[in-house]
């Protein structure tokens, strides 16, 4: 299984564009990269996954350069109740791996 | 409520002493996980099923703490033996036959060993 490698806190405003790199350098050809949001005394959610190139959806955009070997996840204006911790993940269908997850504190 | 459930929510016992935790995955989902977290770490792989099939667990797994999934449906972790060590958020998630690492977790099973 690929090993992730992010920040482990990162602190930003209210309004402003987050963006969380993840390295994952020995990713596989049949990996997926899966990024989940966890809150405090709850399970992780799923947040946005992608394979290559760039993904969005309501909440989030997940962008992947060709060569796979990071990710980065965008958070567009984040508000108060994006402060959470974030965890990227890489692999294929079978047990999911969360590493220490970046912690994003968003200030008023 | 469709989502994952997990009972009890918080669970206080002596150590030495056995505890089981149940988990309700999503219907239709066939794989289902186990995690244990503990405060400022991300959640840690204990086991994963497919339907009933023991597919993968850790070397935790071989010692004091099992699971079973006997139906395919519910599934259920044991911890024989508490230690204070023990204590911790105890994670459960489901994930649907198709799709890759999308995973649905419940709220959780909160375990304390005094």
């Amino acid at each position: 299984l690929a090993k992730t490698t992010q920040p482990i806190s990162m602190d930003s405003y209210e309004g402003q564009e987050v963006n969380i790199t993840c390295s994952h350098n020995n990713i596989a050809t049949n990996d997926y990269i899966t990024w989940y949001q966890q809150f405090p005394s709850q399970g992780p959610r799923f947040i946005i996954q992608g394979y290559k190139t760039k993904v969005t959806n309501e909440v989030a955009s997940l962008f992947i350069p060709a060569d796979r070997k990071s990710s980065t996840l965008s958070l567009p204006r984040v508000s108060l109740s994006d402060t959470a911790v974030y965890y990227c993940l890489v692999g294929e269908r079978g047990k999911l791996i969360f590493g220490q997850g970046t912690e994003l504190s968003v200030k008023p | 409520d469709t989502g994952v459930s997990q009972d009890p929510r918080h669970k206080i016992t002596k150590r030495g002493q056995n505890v089981t935790f149940r988990c309700d995955p999503i219907s239709e989902h066939n794989r289902l996980y186990w995690y244990r977290q503990t405060l400022g770490q991300g959640p840690e792989f204990l086991t994963y099923f497919q339907n009933e099939a023991q597919l993968e667990k850790s070397r935790l797994l071989s010692d004091r703490f099992s699971a079973e999934r006997p139906k395919g449906s519910f599934s259920t972790l044991e911890i024989q033996r508490t230690e204070q060590g023990d204590s911790a958020m105890y994670l459960c998630a489901s994930s649907p036959p198709t799709g890759y690492t999308e995973a649905f977790f419940g709220q959780g099973t909160r375990l304390t060993v005094v």
